[in-house]
């Protein structure tokens, strides 16, 4: 199985801040790549697939980048809606596997 | 617009089986796969198996022989069981649609099943 490795479990931001996600990939995953974000109590939502293409509704200020391994989820100016949990997920092979969550605090 | 729901259980004994009902609406099963997923404070986000759009399904090797996914496209409806439950499987249970991209594009609610006598 792809092992996904999401560098920080958590950390503290402000509002307005631009806020950088890391996800590495045991292997190439070929920009099969998902971000969700998740709050408590609800599903997960897709953000993004294929790395960079945005889902409809989402808004502008998220943006995925990478490729081969190593992939990113930028949020800039970060809003109050936007503190939740955000994962990765490999959808090149199967399983299909994800990390562990980066979690959004605000300071 | 696309909604899953899901039906089922949210207690149930050790060593018996869990099942859900996943019934789509803004879509069709013909077109669509859909994903299995469960979530755990310990295991985090584990996908458990697919059925895909023609009705063939794949599963999570850990889970292949005590899981099975079936649907009936007429009633927009998957079918999720997954037998002889343990404590360690006391997690929340969602479907989700596979997108065009494959990413799980729009997810149900989610099933609390809780496993405990």
């Amino acid at each position: 199985d792809i092992q996904m490795t999401q560098s920080s479990s958590s950390f503290s931001v402000s509002l307005g801040d631009r806020v950088t996600i890391t996800c590495k990939a045991s292997e190439d995953i070929y920009n099969r790549l998902a971000w969700y974000q998740q709050k408590p109590g609800n599903a997960p939502r897709l953000l993004i697939s294929g790395a960079t293409s945005l889902e409809t509704g989402v808004p502008s200020r998220f943006s995925g980048s990478g490729s081969g391994k190593d992939y990113t989820l930028s949020i800039t100016s970060l809003q109050t809606e936007d503190v939740a949990t955000y994962y990765c997920q490999q959808y090149w092979s199967t399983p299909p596997t994800f990390g562990a969550g980066t979690k959004l605090e605000l300071k | 617009q696309v909604q899953l729901k899901q039906s089922g259980p949210g207690l149930v004994q050790p060593s018996q089986s869990l099942s859900i009902t996943c019934t789509v609406s803004g879509f069709s099963l013909t077109s669509y796969g859909v994903h299995w997923v469960r979530q755990s404070p310990g295991k985090g986000l584990e996908w458990l198996g697919v059925i895909w759009s023609g009705g063939s399904t794949d599963y999570n090797a850990a889970f292949i022989s005590r899981l099975s996914i079936s649907k009936d496209n007429s009633k927009s409806q998957v079918f999720f069981k997954m037998n002889s439950l343990q404590a360690n499987d006391t997690a929340i249970y969602y479907c989700a649609r596979m997108g065009v991209r494959h990413a799980m594009d729009y997810w149900g609610q989610g099933t609390s099943v809780t496993v405990s006598s």
